[in-house]
This record gives C-alpha cells, structure tokens and sequence, in this order.
C-alpha cells in the first residue's frame, strides 16, 4: 500500500472549515483513499474515502485531484470535537487490501 | 454505522501470565479482520490480519507464538497475549471490514498493563 504525508499538526478556529491536506504521491490506480480519525484513547473513526471523485457525506468532504497525487479532507465548521488525530491511508479494495496507518495530523480547534 | 466491540476495555495482569482480547462486529459478518497496536504518542501499528477459518497473517517482527490470533468465526475474533511482560503494555485494537471489502471499522480498543 502507498505511503502518505501529511502535516504534523494544525490549528482551526472554530466555526471555520478545518483543510487537512494529503500527499500520496504514489498512489496506484485501483488505491482508494480513506481518511479516519481518532480521539484520545479511542479507536480510529472512519469518515469519508473516495476513489477519484470528490466525495461530501454528513462528516466531511474529500477533494481529490486529478492526478490523485494529493486529496483534502474538508471538515466544514469544525467543533471542539472534531480536535483529534486524522489520518489519512491509501488502500486497495481486495482482501488482501491493508490500512496502514502513518502519523496523521493533530487538528486542534480553538474557541 | 457498523459497530466493533472488544472486551474487556481495559485489563491490568501480572507478568508472565496470558490475555485474551476478544473482538466482536455486531451487526455485520466480518470477512476480514485486522489487530493494531499503538504505544502513548505513536500511530497505531498493524500486527496481523486474518480471515475467518483461515490463519492468521502476521506483520514483520511480529512474534506468531507470543500473539496468538484466533478467528473462528464470521463475528468474532480473538487476540491472546502469551506470557506477558511490561514491555506488551498497550493500547489493543482491532478492525473489522465485511464482504465488501470498502469500510473497515475500529473497536474502541483494549488498554492492557502488565506489571
């Protein structure tokens, strides 16, 4: 599975959209992109991942570019709650598909 | 969404003697599914992976004797910790993914200390 880049950490006022970006930059073409996110000694939360398309459901949207070198995980008002570690993984769709995890970025939404 | 349990949530054992995490999908049958284990401030690091009725598959410098997976069924998988020791201290977790191979779900994790 392709390996991924992402910033260490950010901050985000709350109310505002919180932009995670993503570099994978080698991605094969059948490698969805899967973004989690995990809470203080919980276990990771799924919330969106896509294939090539941009794709938007109750939690986030994801951008994706054209060459699916990169993709933005777009929280669009973040909360308090939403301060946690995001991650983002690539992945194929088979059985033999594995989510390896890097360090994510720690998002901290500020009052 | 798809809900993963594990049990216990948290467990303290002494050294030497042996723990086992049980993993449970609830509401769907779990093809697949995958142990993690992450150290305070670290990412969390995939130890196996194992289909049900098959052996499991274990990541590089993983010990296969010491972590002891089971996956008997399409619902539940098992993790046995084998003579503990302080440094097996962790934060356990397991995932789950069904047939169709595109969501994997996290259990909220199992904290094991070993004194």
């Amino acid at each position: 599975d392709a390996k991924t880049t992402q910033p260490t950490s950010m901050d985000c006022a709350e109310g505002r959209a919180a932009n995670l970006p993503c570099n994978h930059s080698t991605i094969s073409g059948n490698e969805y992109v899967y973004w989690y996110r995990q809470i203080h000694s919980q276990g990771p939360q799924y919330i969106i991942h896509g294939l090539k398309n941009n794709e938007t459901n109750e939690m986030a949207s994801l951008i994706i570019t054209e060459d699916r070198k990169s993709s933005t995980l777009i929280l669009p008002h973040a909360t308090l709650r939403d301060t946690a570690v995001y991650y983002c993984i690539v992945r194929n769709n088979t059985n033999a598909g594995k989510s390896t995890f890097g360090d994510g970025t720690t998002l901290t939404v500020k009052p | 969404g798809a809900v993963v349990s594990q049990h216990p949530s948290w467990v303290i054992c002494k050294s030497g003697t042996s723990v086992k995490i049980e993993c449970r999908s609830l509401d769907f049958q779990a093809t697949t599914m995958f142990w993690y284990r992450q150290f305070p401030k670290q990412s969390l690091m995939l130890m196996a992976t194992s289909n049900e009725g098959s052996k499991a598959t274990y990541e590089q410098g993983v010990e296969k004797d010491k972590f002891l997976i089971n996956h008997a069924s399409l619902t539940l998988s098992t993790l046995t910790v084998t003579s503990a020791h302080p440094e097996d201290s962790s934060f356990y977790i397991c995932s789950a993914r069904g047939t169709n191979n595109d969501k994997q779900y996290f259990g909220p994790g199992t904290r094991l200390t070993v004194t």
